[in-house]
């Protein structure tokens, strides 16, 4: 049972680059989630999804975009990456609409420079 | 707007000692209330959490205690260890979408 797979690990973009940060669970859960956490703070909330095919921006969407085509994979992109972007990112999948604890991924850091 | 205000921001305690961490939240569409644990390099993961109609729940060396009147809830952690050692983030969840709002973050430090 893997949980959440987030790849890569990590990943130095330059300015203006774009990527897709990878995030898929096999744990059939209906809610996924995408963070960020800067040095020293919680985490902020980018986009998250009820479902395939549903999106919603959550507290920080700017400079960022996702698809939820599948139950089990949703990718976050970057495009024109900017130096505010560096950061550490969070997939997490949720069977349960709050009640249910959430599974994190290993977490994706990006460097812009 | 800060709507997840947690203290301290740094804790150092001594092994066997208690640990107490505080939270307060703003917002009345809360509906759930963890608390989530990290270690360095890894992503958060979930210690202990309550539902509201509950004022404290107990898990081993964790309790949690909730006011509900006071929007407050904070994190117990009893015969403290060095294992202990991480970073711990309340993180209640709205009531819609099931989304996590964070607190800023306690560090935690156990020493032998």
């Amino acid at each position: 049972n893997a949980g959440v797979t987030q790849t890569p690990k990590f990943r130095i973009l330059k300015i203006g680059q774009s990527m897709t940060l990878q995030c898929t669970q096999d744990m059939n859960h209906n809610y996924m989630y995408w963070y960020r956490q800067d040095p020293g703070m919680g985490l902020k909330l980018i986009y998250y999804s009820v479902g395939a095919g549903i999106t919603d921006k959550g507290e920080v969407p700017n400079g960022y975009n996702v698809s939820r085509s599948t139950t089990e994979d949703f990718p976050l992109r970057l495009e024109l990456a900017a130096p505010s972007q560096t950061s550490v990112y969070f997939c997490a999948s949720s069977y349960l609409e709050g009640a249910g604890g959430y599974t994190f991924g290993s977490g994706t850091r990006l460097t812009v420079v | 707007q800060q709507q997840v205000k947690q203290s301290p921001q740094s804790l150092i305690v001594q092994k066997g000692g208690i640990s107490i961490i505080n939270c307060a939240y703003e917002n009345t569409a809360f509906d759930y209330f963890p608390w989530y644990q990290q270690f360095p390099g890894k992503g958060p993961a979930l210690l202990i959490a309550i539902r509201p109609d509950v004022s404290e729940k107990k898990e081993g060396r964790f309790t949690i205690s909730f006011n509900k009147s006071a929007k407050q809830f904070s994190l117990h952690i009893m015969d403290s260890q060095p294992g202990d050692s991480a970073t711990y983030f309340c993180a209640p969840v709205y009531n819609q979408g099931g989304k996590l709002i964070f607190g800023q973050g306690t560090e935690l430090s156990v020493k032998p």
